[in-house]
């Protein structure tokens, strides 16, 4: 799997937009990048994940370059409950497969600030 | 409500002894994980189980066992052998989709053996 490369933390304003930044340059032609976040002393809650192509759901937009080296997590209108560990993880997925764990680093500390 | 849930939130332990962690599902998912995870650090994959009566090592299986006789449970046991058991334990499920990671996650066990 390829590796990723998160900033350590960062801040934002509550109420703007959070925009988180994954490095994958190795990513490979067939690994699909998956979010996730965890808050302080709780289980991580799945939030997205994307091939290609933009995807967006209630909760955030992944917006994947063309060369697929980096993605960005967007949280559209951040708030306190945001402030939490976001995880960026590439994994390969095979067909009919797929249920052997994932990897998890150590990702990006958000902090929205009042 | 469907969910995962694992229980004790705490538990606390005399060293050398063995001790089982419950991790449930009622989500109909066929896959089932265990991680730990230490303080400022991500998860690390200890167990997995992708089909009941089936389970595959993870990355730091020694001094852990599981067993999954049952669909919606996979428990844990630490045992003596885990030489530094302390840590936050997390179990997660999946649906079996083809080749998706989207795991969900339980609230997590914190284990403190002294």
């Amino acid at each position: 799997d390829a590796k990723t490369t998160q900033p350590t933390s960062m801040d934002c304003a509550e109420g703007r937009a959070a925009n988180l930044p994954c490095n994958h340059s190795t990513i490979s032609g067939n690994e699909y990048v998956y979010w996730y976040r965890q808050i302080h002393s709780q289980g991580p809650q799945y939030i997205i994940h994307g091939l290609k192509n933009n995807e967006t759901n209630e909760m955030a937009s992944l917006i994947i370059t063309e060369d697929r080296k980096s993605s960005t997590l967007i949280l559209p209108h951040a708030t306190l409950r945001d402030t939490a560990v976001y995880y960026c993880i590439v994994r390969l997925t095979v067909s009919g497969g797929g249920a052997d764990g994932l990897t998890f680093g150590k990702g990006t500390h958000l902090i929205i600030q009042p | 409500d469907g969910g995962i849930t694992q229980s004790p939130k705490y538990l606390f332990r005399k060293e050398g002894q063995n001790v089982t962690l419950s991790c449930e599902q009622n989500l109909n998912h066929d896959a089932m994980y265990w991680y730990r995870q230490d303080p400022g650090q991500g998860l690390r994959l200890i167990y997995y189980s992708q089909i009941v009566n089936d389970f595959q090592k993870g990355d730091i299986a020694e001094g852990y066992s599981v067993s999954r006789e049952k669909k919606e449970s996979f428990p844990l046991t630490v045992t003596s052998a885990q030489k530094n058991p302390t840590a936050f334990y997390l179990c997660a499920s999946s649906p079996h989709r083809g080749g998706s990671y989207e795991q969900y996650f339980g609230p997590g066990t914190r284990l403190t053996v002294t």
